[in-house]
């Protein structure tokens, strides 16, 4: 069974980098049907999309955040990662890793999410 | 980019019958599939719709979605009703590149 665990420190200070990383289990990142992305929530809000990867390296931001991020992948640990630097408070929230279906664009596997707080 | 809007709440008694909407501000409900999740506290999000109306194996048939272009907005329907049901329920669809979230609607079942 499909299992993704993310992993990163929970409390970041303003203005330094976020770094989270998602370690992919009972399969293998390396497959031409799935992006790999991430996605957070705020606290109080819904959803929002960060971006996405897929095994060779190719990736999508979520225009809003583009210039931001950068998430890259490791496909011999079977990891993939997240860097937000220059973090502020408005980046507090819950960071999900999640499987993307190419074909069908669904998130079909979600990791149990990892809060995040940006504070001095 | 276009915005989905959701009801912040709904609620219904157990055995009921809720619907949850989905409305998109600009282009057209049916121009992108939407995705339906469910989000229990304590637990990850799962998909309990895909394309528009499809159930994943595993999601039981109480679950239907459909779209409406009159109202361009789509619509989670959960038939009889049942405790553990309560949760979040977040709408989902894409355009060009780009996964869009709604901001969500907490179903209570009392």
């Amino acid at each position: 069974q499909l299992q993704l665990q993310e992993s990163g420190p929970g409390l970041v200070k303003p203005s330094e980098t976020l770094s989270l990383t998602c370690t992919v289990s009972g399969g293998s990142i390396n497959s031409k049907h799935y992006y790999w992305g991430w996605i957070r929530q705020p606290p109080g809000n819904g959803p929002e999309w960060i971006g996405n990867i897929n095994y060779s390296g190719s990736a999508n931001y979520n225009p809003s955040l583009k210039g931001r991020v950068t998430i890259s992948v490791d496909t011999s640990n079977n990891q993939f990662s997240l860097k937000v630097p220059s973090v502020t408070a408005a980046d507090t929230a819950v960071y999900y890793c999640a499987r993307l279906q190419t074909v069908i664009t669904v998130f079909d596997n979600w990791g149990q999410g990892t809060l995040v707080t940006v504070s001095s | 980019n276009f915005m989905l809007t959701q009801p912040h709440s709904v609620s219904e008694s157990p055995g009921k019958t809720v619907t949850i909407s989905c409305t998109r501000s600009s282009g057209g409900i049916a121009d992108n599939y939407v995705q339906w999740y469910q989000h229990r506290p304590g637990s990850s999000p799962t998909a309990v719709i895909y394309e528009n109306y499809k159930r994943p194996s595993g999601v039981p048939d109480r679950f239907s979605g459909s779209i409406d272009s009159s109202s361009n907005s789509a619509s989670l329907t959960i038939s009889g009703l049942k405790t553990e049901d309560e949760a979040d329920y977040y709408c989902q669809s894409y355009d060009s590149s780009a996964w869009l979230f709604g901001g969500g609607t907490k179903l209570t079942v009392l």
